[in-house]
């Protein structure tokens, strides 16, 4: 069964600093991942995925992520955070079938000026 | 598109009561799936359905809890009798059937907050 760790559970950057957020999976094949992004009281928006292919994928809202087999990580990047970056972001892991996903507990992040 | 569609987006009801949230999917995902958001546990998934059918109904939590699906656009989830542990976010997510059983994107509705007193 596959599972996913995100270490941080709250982190705090300025705006316009750089940001990045860890996930760690664990599953015995070739994961499906994903970043989803929580703003207060919203349904979960998805961020970016990786299937396959090219190890760095790029999101929507500037964000990107690498997949390191080696390490088995998924981490979430944005080079400049916006103040309306603030949220909670859940890294997940899919199977091969369409599986249910598996999230991570999430990482809360705030901006500060 | 519309997205996933769930209602209520609020529900506060008394212990005892019976609660019943809908979700309409996607049109033409054949995925549906029902995960609730708790502090302590986090997103967890209670049932998913394939084509109306339940596949994996192993995260509902009790005999408390049922859900249907009577046809591609509708789902419920109903919990009867409500108890104050229920109090949680609960996420539809609708999907396309990946072609050769790959993983499809899963597209989250709003969520019903629910709060049982």
């Amino acid at each position: 069964a596959q599972s996913v760790t995100q270490p941080d559970i709250h982190i705090t950057v300025s705006e316009g600093a750089s940001l990045e957020l860890r996930c760690n999976y664990s599953y015995g094949a070739t994961p499906y991942l994903f970043w989803y992004v929580q703003s207060p009281g919203q349904g979960l928006q998805l961020l970016l995925k990786y299937f396959s292919g090219d190890t760095l994928v790029q999101g929507i809202k500037g964000f990107e992520a690498e997949f390191k087999r080696s390490q088995s990580s998924f981490n979430l990047r944005k080079p400049s955070v916006h103040w309306s970056d603030a949220a909670e972001y859940f890294c997940a892991v899919g199977a091969w079938g369409n599986t249910p996903l598996v999230f991570g507990k999430g990482t809360r992040l705030s901006v500060i000026a | 598109d519309a997205g996933v569609i769930q209602s209520p987006r609020h529900e506060v009801t008394e212990m005892g009561q019976e609660v019943t949230l809908r979700c309409k999917p996607i049109s033409g995902h054949d995925y549906l799936f029902w995960y609730r958001q708790t502090m302590m546990r986090g997103l967890e998934l209670l049932i998913y359905f394939n084509n109306n059918v339940p596949i994996d109904d192993s995260g509902m939590p009790e005999d408390r809890f049922s859900a249907k699906m009577p046809n591609a656009s509708f789902s419920t989830l109903k919990i009867q009798p409500s108890e104050p542990r229920d109090s949680a976010v609960y996420f539809c997510a609708s999907s396309l059937d990946g072609a050769g059983g790959h993983q499809e994107t899963q597209y989250f509705g709003p969520g019903t907050r629910l709060l049982v007193l």
